[in-house]
C-alpha cells in the first residue's frame, strides 16, 4: 500500500460547482497535511495548510483533516477557471532533531468548465 | 514573499553533456530540494541538503550529484545526461516553524534530453 493515495483524475466540472479532492494515507505519523496547486508548467504552490483533524477555511477553499480514518480532502466552492490546476496533496511526519519527511500524492486534474 | 529562482525555463541536451540546474532563493532558508516530476509518477525527491556543503541522497539519486557551496544556492548536476533524464526538474527551500515545514518552489526547468 502506497503511503499516500490520490485520484489522478482527470476532474472536469461547471463554472460554479462544488469541487471535492481527496487523499488517503496510511501512515498515522503523518502530523501536518498540505494542498498544492500547480498551473500547467509552473511550479507547484502551497495553497492550505493544517495540523490538526478538522477544518480550516480560507475563502473558498477549505481543508479537512479526518485523522481517524486517514483522509484528508480540500473543498472548493464556486469552483472559477482559473481554479484549473493539479492538486497534490502533501503530508509530514517530524523524523527527529526538527527535520521532516514530506511526502507528495500525484495529483488530481481538476479543469473547471465556464 | 519567498522566492525561489531556478536559471532556465527550458533546456535541450544531447546524450552524455554534463548539464547544470541551478536554484537560488532569497529567503535564507537551510532547506533545499531538488525534485523531478513525471506523469503518473508525480514529484520525487532527488537530493536535499540541509545545510551549505552538505547533501542527502533522495529517492532517485542515480545519474544525479549536487553542490551547495552558498546557503542560498543549490546546484543538480547530471554528469553525463541520458533520455530518461528527461523530465521537469523543480527546486524547493522550506521554512520550518512550530507547525512543521513547508515547501517553496520554483518555476521548473523543462529538461529535454535528446
Amino acid at each position: 500500500q502506497k503511503e499516500v493515495e490520490q485520484d489522478p483524475g482527470p476532474l472536469s466540472v461547471p463554472e460554479g460547482a462544488i469541487v471535492s479532492l481527496n487523499c488517503t494515507y496510511s501512515n498515522s505519523a503523518f502530523q501536518y497535511f498540505m494542498w498544492y496547486r500547480q498551473y500547467s508548467r509552473k511550479g507547484p504552490e502551497l495553497l492550505m495548510y493544517t495540523y490538526s483533524s478538522g477544518n480550516k477555511e480560507d475563502g473558498r477553499f477549505t481543508a479537512q483533516v479526518d485523522k481517524s480514518s486517514k483522509y484528508i480532502s480540500l473543498f472548493i466552492r464556486d469552483s472559477q477557471p482559473s481554479d484549473s490546476a493539479t492538486y497534490l496533496c502533501a503530508m509530514s511526519a517530524l523524523r527527529g532533531a526538527g527535520s521532516y519527511q514530506l511526502t507528495f500524492g500525484k495529483g488530481t486534474k481538476l479543469s473547471v468548465i465556464p | 514573499d519567498v522566492k525561489v529562482t531556478q536559471s532556465s525555463r527550458y533546456l535541450v541536451k544531447r546524450t552524455g553533456e554534463k548539464v547544470f540546474l541551478e536554484c537560488v532563493q532569497d529567503m535564507d532558508h537551510e532547506n533545499m530540494f531538488w525534485y523531478r516530476q513525471d506523469p503518473g509518477l508525480g514529484l520525487r525527491l532527488i537530493y536535499f541538503s540541509y545545510d551549505v556543503k552538505m547533501k542527502e541522497k533522495g529517492d532517485i539519486p542515480e545519474g544525479y550529484s549536487v553542490s551547495r557551496e552558498k546557503k542560498e544556492r543549490f546546484s543538480l548536476i547530471l554528469e553525463s545526461a541520458s533520455t530518461n533524464q528527461t523530465s521537469m526538474y523543480l527546486c524547493a527551500s522550506s521554512s520550518i516553524d512550530r507547525v512543521g515545514e513547508k515547501l517553496f518552489f520554483g518555476s521548473g526547468t523543462q529538461l529535454s534530453v535528446l
